[in-house]
């Protein structure tokens, strides 16, 4: 089983639309999840961190399930420049890896006119 | 916010030469950086923990020997592809955190796109 999973999708969505992405983790002891942005041959940027209590950040809402070890990810009134894709990433705790981050492949989004 | 400026940015080569690729840490000391490769429609895969002064982490199943890595300074991490083959085409992204916690965002360079002929 991978370590972080996500559907790669694509989604394809009319601008407006919202669009809702999901993903899972196997560490149960990870401490850290994020939302990474992905355009194509770029590097990766921070899109937000995912709090235990839910976050959100203008049209952005993230997510986070320990229980289910499930994050994620909602965009509402989707823009044309929100195309990209978006990577799930955990922080996974064990002793002397703290610092690594574990990248989902990818949910990739591309919204239309 | 920080900057992590890598180079270059592309770069062709030969079957059978050494590449080396730079990773520069712009307005902070990073005494960790990570070395990344991602493969088209592929998630970005950790090859190895670079510390600054001692010798880099390896994820398992990446050759230390092929893929060397130097930090020797705290702004500066160096990854040489040796004897690159074609199949070592991909694009190779280090990253650093300002400061050394789980919590703190991670800033990628902007990575190199390695061709192998």
């Amino acid at each position: 089983r991978k370590e972080v999973e996500q559907d790669p999708g694509p989604f394809n969505v009319p601008e407006g639309a919202t669009v809702a992405f999901n993903c899972t983790y196997s560490n149960s002891a990870s401490q850290s999840f994020f939302w990474y942005r992905q355009d194509c041959r770029k590097e990766p940027k921070l899109l937000m961190s995912v709090y235990s209590s839910g976050n959100e950040d203008g049209r952005f809402t993230a997510q986070l399930n320990r229980a289910s070890q499930y994050i994620s990810l909602l965009i509402r009134d989707s823009k044309l420049s929100d195309s990209a894709t978006y990577l799930c990433v955990v922080n996974p705790f064990f002793s002397g890896g703290y610092n690594k981050l574990i990248f989902g492949a990818g949910t990739r989004l591309a919204v239309h006119p | 916010g920080a900057v992590v400026s890598q180079h270059p940015s592309w770069v062709i080569c030969k079957s059978g030469t050494s590449v080396k690729i730079e990773c520069r840490s712009l307005d902070f000391q990073a005494t960790t950086m990570f070395w990344y490769r991602q493969f088209p429609k592929q998630s970005l895969m950790l090859m190895a923990t670079s510390n600054e002064g001692s010798k880099a982490t390896y994820e398992q199943g990446v050759e230390k020997d092929k893929f060397l890595i130097n930090h020797a300074s705290l702004t500066l991490s160096t990854l040489t592809v040796t004897s690159a083959h074609p199949e070592d085409s991909s694009f190779y992204i280090c990253s650093a955190r300002y400061v050394a916690g789980r919590d703190t965002e991670a800033f990628f360079g902007q990575g190199t796109r390695l061709t192998v002929v």
